[in-house]
């Protein structure tokens, strides 16, 4: 059973610094990896597919990056909006999510 | 448009079941898989349940197997979720989230509804 681990829990990140994301598969997933933003009080919105392809209207500050079992997530200028919960997703099999990070203002 | 609307959500007793909707609108929704992901308020996301476009695939996560049932009604455009033996670890936001793919497996989430609270409380 394939577990999908986050790091940092937590990322505080001043406005307009890069922030760096991870996700971690227990197995090979191939680059079957999406990754979410979620606000508070929103549902999630899909940021990235196929574990670097932006979903359509997301800003390219926002790149994905990895294959296999490491996969990372980049923000290059973080903006006020960009503060929220990020969740990585593998779809290999069902859907599996990681329990998300953070992203805090420092 | 494309929009995910549940129903059916709300205070229940352990033990007791509940049927959870979803409408759907703005795609063909027969082309679709379709899926429930919950989140307990404050909390990650976890998927429960998948079904295929012909209903022909079904998943659950471990924790709902023989407890929940996923059906869809294509001629409707709707999505159930039917929940028995509810505990309080069901309880949680239930989202209503459409497949980019037709089988369920392999394929990323593109829509989610605004989800639907069930809380299972005595």
């Amino acid at each position: 059973e394939i577990v999908m681990t986050q790091s940092p829990a937590t990322l505080s990140v001043s406005p307009g610094e890069r922030a760096t994301l991870s996700c971690r598969a227990s197995q090979s997933v191939s680059s079957n990896l999406a990754w979410y933003q979620q606000k508070p009080g929103q549902a999630p919105r899909l940021l990235i597919y196929d574990a670097s392809t932006r979903a359509t209207g997301v800003p390219v500050r926002f790149s994905g990056s990895g294959s296999g079992t490491e996969f990372t997530l980049t923000i290059s200028s973080l903006q006020s909006e960009d503060f929220a919960v990020y969740y990585c997703q593998q779809y290999n099999n069902w859907p599996l999510f990681g329990q998300g990070t953070k992203v805090e203002i420092k | 448009e494309v929009q995910l609307v549940e129903s059916g959500g709300g205070l229940v007793q352990p033990g007791r079941s509940l049927r959870l909707s979803c409408a759907a609108s703005g795609f063909n929704f027969d082309d679709y898989a379709m899926h429930w992901v919950r989140q307990v308020p404050g909390k990650g996301l976890e998927w429960v349940s998948g079904i295929s476009w012909n209903s022909g695939s079904k998943g659950y996560v471990d924790s709902v197997k023989g407890r929940f049932s996923i059906s869809r009604d294509n001629a409707k455009k709707s999505l159930f979720l039917q929940m028995n033996s509810l505990g309080a670890e069901d309880t949680a936001l239930y989202y209503c989230v459409k497949d980019v793919g037709m089988l369920g497996r392999s394929a990323y989430l593109d829509y989610w509804g605004q989800g639907t609270l069930v809380t299972v409380s005595s």
